[in-house]
């Protein structure tokens, strides 16, 4: 059974760091392209990152590009997510997310999602 | 950058026909995808490329894309399928999300 298990999420300061992690099971997690995608509260989904199986390939949305970054360590099937200079309207449930099929260079169809890690800042 | 758009909301009685619209420029071009979100929930891929449904997804669920507009059709709506639906589609490297669309079964 694939399993995805987000943590690492918390409250943050404005302008503050976070990293967070996304452990895999139940697949050869190396195989399979991933992607970080946010919802903030009460709004739709927004893609925020992905990568490749290697990790060589990474892809970012514009609202990140430069703050965030994305990498992979396939030894720990583990994903991650660096978000550096945090800003409020960065507040959301993050999900990572796994590709439908094999050996893409981009996971572009979200076939398991884990259950999200909610990032909040504080004033 | 690429945008794809979808009403904020749909109404439908229960047995009947749902369909939801995503607008993008030449979508019909690329492959369309379908996610289902109920509250507090994560979300549920429902179609993929276009007209394929997972493993577990009802044949209630089908798909269309062709020209600018993407459709998701729930045929037999039941109760159990009010809930948020997100089209997806990628473009340049990037990813892309529709703004979501809440079904509503009344």
């Amino acid at each position: 059974e694939v399993q995805l298990l987000e943590s690492g999420g918390g409250l943050v300061q404005p302008g503050g760091s976070l990293r967070l992690s996304c452990a895999a099971s139940g697949f050869t997690f190396s195989n399979y392209a991933m992607s970080w995608v946010r919802q903030a509260p009460g709004k739709g989904l927004e893609w925020v990152s992905g990568i490749s199986g290697s990790g060589s390939s990474t892809y970012y949305a514009d609202s990140v590009k430069g703050r965030f970054t994305i990498s992979r360590d396939n030894s720990k099937n583990t994903l991650y997510l660096q978000m550096n200079s945090l800003r409020a309207e960065d507040t959301a449930v993050y999900y990572c997310a796994k590709d439908q099929g094999q050996w893409g260079e981009m996971a572009t169809i979200h076939g398991y999602w884990g259950q999200g890690a909610l990032v909040t800042f504080s004033s | 950058s690429y945008e794809l758009t979808q009403p904020p909301s749909v109404s439908v009685s229960p047995g009947q026909t749902a369909s939801i619209t995503c607008f993008g420029d030449k979508l019909g071009d690329k492959y369309a995808c379908w996610y289902q979100q109920k509250p507090g929930q994560s979300p549920v891929l429902v179609i993929y490329q276009d007209t394929k449904r997972p493993s577990g997804i009802p044949e209630r669920f089908s798909g269309s894309n062709s020209g600018n507009t993407a459709t998701l059709t729930i045929s037999g709506t039941q109760a159990m399928d009010e809930a948020d639906y997100y089209c997806q589609a990628w473009d340049s490297s990037t990813v892309v999300f529709g703004g979501g669309t809440k079904l509503t079964v009344l």
